[in-house]
């Protein structure tokens, strides 16, 4: 089983409204991170999560604030949003960081329309 | 493949045909490369992967060969279909070791005329 799931699939919200990203995998993987994707355009890194901590943090605007209760969950909170932060956000898992271990399977996304 | 503004690159191939997809990679210190598959809505999908030690894998139907002499990355797919039509990223780890993170190229989409 590959399976990383994402709720919801899509999400429209205002500039002053708060909202949350999920994303869930149940193969064990260590390894969690968010990617931000414009249309055309190839996955952007946001954050990874390794062991339940922040690994990398890509130099992403607070309004995005990420969250990993456990090792199967990772949450992408979303606070006073812009437009142009509209895109598809998609979550991956990875059974590491490092070694024979680094290959990324994606979930389907949530489609964000921030109006 | 180099993209141009909003339009991704595009290979056009007959069903049945082989298609040769290329990519440059950028860092000669990257280890890894993976080739992902972006169907319409989805999000990526693993096709392939290969290490810096190989210069060349197959899987079913796909083989991706790595050229590290000139940081040059294919994806071959034998007998295209039109399930095969997408757009294909590869992307390479820049970062070996322990804070390692894919870097994705600018996609390339394959179109598959009946």
């Amino acid at each position: 089983d590959t399976e990383v799931t994402q709720t919801p699939k899509h999400l429209v919200m205002g500039m002053t409204n708060k909202k949350s990203l999920k994303c869930e995998q149940h193969m064990g993987h260590r390894a969690m991170y968010w990617y931000k994707q414009k249309a055309k355009k190839p996955p952007e890194l946001m954050f990874v999560y390794s062991y339940e901590k922040l690994s990398i943090n890509e130099s992403v605007p607070s309004r995005f604030s990420p969250e990993c209760p456990n090792s199967s969950l990772l949450n992408l909170h979303l606070h006073a949003l812009q437009p142009e932060d509209s895109a598809l956000y998609l979550c991956a898992s990875s059974q590491g960081l490092a070694g024979g271990r680094i290959e990324q399977y994606f979930g389907p996304g949530t489609r964000l329309t921030v109006t | 493949g180099e993209s141009v503004g909003l339009h991704l690159p595009t290979l056009s191939v007959q069903e049945g045909d082989n298609s040769i997809i290329n990519c440059a990679y950028s860092n000669s210190a990257s280890d890894y490369f993976i080739w992902y598959k972006q169907e319409s809505g989805k999000g990526p999908q693993f096709i392939i992967d290969i290490r810096s030690n190989m210069d060349k894998r197959q899987g079913q139907r796909v083989t991706v060969l790595l050229n590290k002499t000139v940081k040059h990355l294919s994806l071959q797919i034998a007998a295209t279909q039109p399930g095969d039509s997408a757009v294909y990223f590869c992307a390479e780890n820049q970062a070996p070791g322990a804070n390692s993170k894919l870097t994705f190229g600018k996609g390339i989409t394959l179109s598959v005329r009946p």
